[in-house]
């Protein structure tokens, strides 16, 4: 049992580049979310999905798609990369039951966009 | 609108003192609180969470967090403090609405001094 997983842990691009992170969770949780973390600013939420199939715009999602065709799997695309897309990115899923709001994180990608 | 505010960006302690770490929260309805623990280069775990029933919630690593509903907050604290147990501590409130989505709080640097 993994947890969730994020590919890859470290990456370089140049502005205006595209990439896709992946994010791959083995618990069949429902809900997955992607987050970056920035210095002081805690973790602001991206995009997010409550299900296979579906997606939905978190507090920054300017710049960023995301794709969620198979449960397991949470993917971030960014099209064209620009410098303040340079972060830490955490993806992160929850089974979603009533009662329980528990979030099980990944162990993050860090992207620097020069 | 809901927030989470941490106060304290930096915190230094000494090994074997106490530690209170505050959080306050800005939420209508009653708030599922989290506090995550992120040791360098590392991914967010939990240290304990809140749904209801008893306001003093015990979680890992000897840590435990007071909900005070009056005072809106949920703050951590720990009784006597191992050098270990330097990192960044986030504050969350579960949002609701069905997404399971979080709001983070800015979080806080601990530094433990041997």
């Amino acid at each position: 049992n993994a947890g969730v997983t994020q590919t890859p842990k470290f990456r370089v691009l140049k502005t205006g580049q595209s990439m896709t992170l992946l994010c791959a969770q083995d618990m069949n949780h429902e809900y997955m979310y992607w987050y970056r973390q920035d210095p002081g600013m805690g973790l602001r939420l991206i995009h997010y999905s409550v299900g296979e199939g579906t997606t939905a715009k978190g507090e920054v999602p300017d710049g960023y798609n995301v794709s969620r065709l198979k449960k397991q799997n949470f993917l971030l695309g960014l099209e064209s990369a620009a410098p303040s897309q340079t972060s830490v990115y955490f993806c992160a899923s929850t089974q979603g039951l009533a009662g329980t709001y528990e979030q099980y994180f990944g162990p993050g990608t860090r992207l620097t966009v020069t | 609108a809901q927030s989470v505010t941490q106060p304290d960006i930096h915190i230094t302690v000494s090994e074997g003192a106490s530690l209170e770490l505050r959080c306050n929260y800005s939420y209508g309805a009653t708030p599922y609180l989290f506090w995550y623990v992120q040791s360098p280069g590392q991914g967010l775990q939990l240290l304990l969470k809140y749904f209801s029933g008893d306001t003093l919630v015990q979680g890992i690593k000897g840590f435990e967090a007071e909900f005070k509903r009056s005072q809106s907050s949920f703050n951590l604290r720990k009784p006597s403090v191992h050098w270990s147990d330097a990192a960044e501590y986030f504050c969350a409130v579960g949002a609701g609405g069905g997404t399971y989505k979080y709001i983070f709080g800015t979080g806080t640097r601990l530094k433990v001094l041997a």
